[in-house]
């Protein structure tokens, strides 16, 4: 079965520092990467995905994403965080299929980021 | 604005009881999935509805089920509530036209007692 790992729970950074938050995910097939942010009082929202193609991917407010298939890692990055990124953020996966992505998306737990200004 | 509604925001129930949520997709979208987030957890799908049939199921039990309507809304019907229940439950929609990523409503918190 598919499962995805966050590494960390909780993390806290003041502004201006660089961001990494750590995905990994067993499964043996082709696979869609997507990290989701959910900020205070919000809906999840879509950060970036990655689906083919460059394994670098770049999403929105200055947030990337590296896939290492090697590692069956999805590494979230920003250089340099804002207050307002203070947020929970989730990354999933799912099985590469002749169907639309985003069927039975599979979350990881979570890592809440707390940013000080 | 989310795009995608669901209703109620908050809802308590008693355990033994019955709970309808709904869901109005965004607009372009015909395909609803469902979750549950528990407190401190990530998502976890329940089930996925496209053409008013259940086309895909997590690891749920039967006392979970739903419906989509002709309009591409959709219900989540729990049975028998425990208090296990007691979660997030989150509406996605997308569209079955290409590589469509899930837009997620804002939940129902359903708390049961």
């Amino acid at each position: 079965a598919q499962s995805v790992s966050q590494h960390n729970h909780h993390v806290i950074l003041s502004e201006a520092a660089s961001l990494e938050l750590g995905c990994n995910y067993s499964y043996g097939g082709t696979v869609n990467l997507f990290w989701y942010v959910q900020y205070p009082g919000q809906h999840l929202q879509l950060l970036l995905k990655y689906f083919s193609g460059d394994p670098l991917v770049k999403g929105i407010k200055g947030f990337e994403a590296e896939f290492i298939k090697s590692k069956f890692s999805f590494n979230l990055r920003k250089p340099s965080v804002q207050w307002s990124d203070t947020a929970e953020y989730f990354c999933a996966v799912n099985a590469e299929s002749s169907e639309q992505a985003g069927t039975a998306l599979i979350f990881g737990k979570g890592t809440t980021l707390s940013v000080s200004s | 604005d989310a795009g995608v509604t669901q209703s109620p925001t908050h809802l308590i129930k008693t355990r033994g009881q019955q709970v309808t949520l709904r869901c109005s997709p965004k607009s372009g979208h015909d395909t609803v999935s469902w979750y549950q987030q528990a407190l401190g957890q990530g998502p976890q799908f329940i089930f996925q509805y496209y053409e008013e049939e259940e086309r895909q199921r997590g690891n749920f039990p039967d006392r979970f089920s739903g419906h989509q309507f002709p309009n591409y809304s959709s219900e989540l019907n729990v049975n028998a509530l425990l208090l296990g229940d007691s979660a997030l439950y989150l509406c996605a929609s997308s569209s079955r036209q290409g590589r469509s990523p899930l837009h997620f409503g804002n939940g129902t918190r359903l708390t049961v007692t």
